[in-house]
This record gives C-alpha cells, sequence and structure tokens, in this order.
C-alpha cells in the first residue's frame, strides 16, 4: 500500500538556517503530493503541494519539488524564522482523495 | 460559523463508554475524513466518506463506527472506548475536484481512563 516516509525530528534551528526536511514515498503510479503544517493546539494546514512530476510547490518562501526519479518531495526554506516553529507533515493523495501522511516532523527555531 | 468544527473539542470518558465526536463543515464538501494523530504515527485514516450516505474504511477502522445522512455531518463513534483509542481525532473535508487541499478542524483531544 502507499507509504510516506519522512525525515526523524525534532529539529532545531536558528533563526535565519536553511532548512530540508526529507520525504519519500510508496505508491501506484503518480499520486499528488502535499506538505501541511500544524502549528500548537491547532489543526492542520496546507503548506503547498504537487500534482505531477517536476512541478514545484511553493508558499511563504517553503518549496518542494516532485521527482518521481527518486520518489521524493523534499521540503526547502532558504531562510527559516521563529514564526515556522510547526509540525510538517508529508502526504500523499490516495485513489479515493484520503491523504496518506508521515510520521511528522517537529521544528524548533531559535531567535 | 463558516468552515469545519469539531466537538466537544477535549473529552475524558472511561473505558468501556460510548463516545460520539462530531464534525460539521459549512461548504458542502463531498469528501469528510476522521484521522487520528498518535505520536510516532503522524494521523491515520479512520474512516472516510464520498458522499452523503457512502462511507468506507480507513486504515485503523476497528472499534468506530460512522454514518454520514446529511452532506455536512460526519460523526464518529466509539462504540466500547479502550485506552489505545486516547488519541486526538481529526475530522477533515474537501471538494469533489482531484487534488484539492483537505480542511482540517480543530481536533478533539479524547482520553480514555
Amino acid at each position: 500500500g502507499d507509504s510516506v516516509t519522512q525525515m526523524e525530528g525534532p529539529v532545531t534551528l536558528s533563526e535565519e538556517a536553511f532548512l530540508t526536511i526529507n520525504c519519500t514515498y510508496t505508491a501506484t503510479g503518480y499520486p499528488s503530493l502535499f506538505w501541511y503544517v500544524q502549528y500548537p493546539g491547532e489543526g492542520l494546514q496546507l503548506l503547498l503541494k504537487a500534482t505531477k512530476a517536476d512541478d514545484k510547490g511553493s508558499n511563504k518562501g517553503f518549496e518542494a519539488t516532485y521527482r518521481k526519479e527518486t520518489t521524493s518531495f523534499h521540503l526547502e526554506k532558504g531562510s527559516v524564522q521563529v514564526s515556522d516553529s510547526a509540525v510538517y507533515f508529508c502526504a500523499l493523495e490516495g485513489s479515493a482523495r484520503q491523504l496518506t501522511f508521515g510520521s511528522g516532523t517537529q521544528l524548533t527555531v531559535l531567535p | 460559523d463558516a468552515g469545519i468544527t469539531q466537538s466537544p473539542r477535549y473529552k475524558i470518558t472511561e473505558t468501556g463508554r460510548q463516545v460520539t465526536l462530531m464534525c460539521h463543515q459549512t461548504w458542502s464538501h463531498s469528501y469528510m475524513f476522521w484521522y487520528r494523530q498518535d505520536l510516532g504515527h503522524g494521523l491515520r485514516l479512520i474512516y472516510y466518506s464520498a458522499a452523503a450516505d457512502i462511507t468506507d474504511k480507513g486504515e485503523v477502522p476497528d472499534g468506530y463506527v460512522v454514518s454520514r445522512s446529511k452532506t455536512e455531518n460526519f460523526p464518529l463513534t466509539l462504540e466500547s472506548a479502550t485506552r489505545s483509542q486516547t488519541s486526538v481525532y481529526f475530522c477533515a473535508s474537501t471538494s469533489r475536484g482531484a487534488s484539492y487541499e483537505q480542511y482540517f478542524g480543530p481536533g478533539t483531544r479524547l482520553t480514555v481512563t
């Protein structure tokens, strides 16, 4: 079945550091891929998505590129801020629109 | 209020009791989902629904029952709560078109003692 493997956390960075969170997936075909973010005490919010190979999703300075050769969708940001502290989830969409999530990566950004 | 809401936000119950978690969305989205969030597992799908009166099992359905008589509501019932069902439960919805964003509720934190 479908699965998503995500970089283990927690990740702690200083403000303005470069961020990479690795995500690889296993699925039949070429599913749409997503990054969701969860701030403390809240539900999940869509951060970005890509629906086909070589698509690049971007939002709020975050980027991820759909790489079918390596079945990856790594999340990157060039300069993180304290306000980026949250839990980040990689996910893929199944045939019934359901999402399969990675285990989540806790990011803490220190001032 | 517009959006997707869940109630209650917090619930403590005893082993063996029946508990119903409510989910309501105001967008008339076709699809609705229930996920549970546990440390180290991310979110796992319990049940989903493609339309009113159409439901199907997800990855971890055992011990849960759902119904969807109206498009806007998707209640989740724990028939006889167990400690392993202590978790945070999220409801989500999305429209019929492929690859649209899923909108998540604020979650219900359930503790089974």
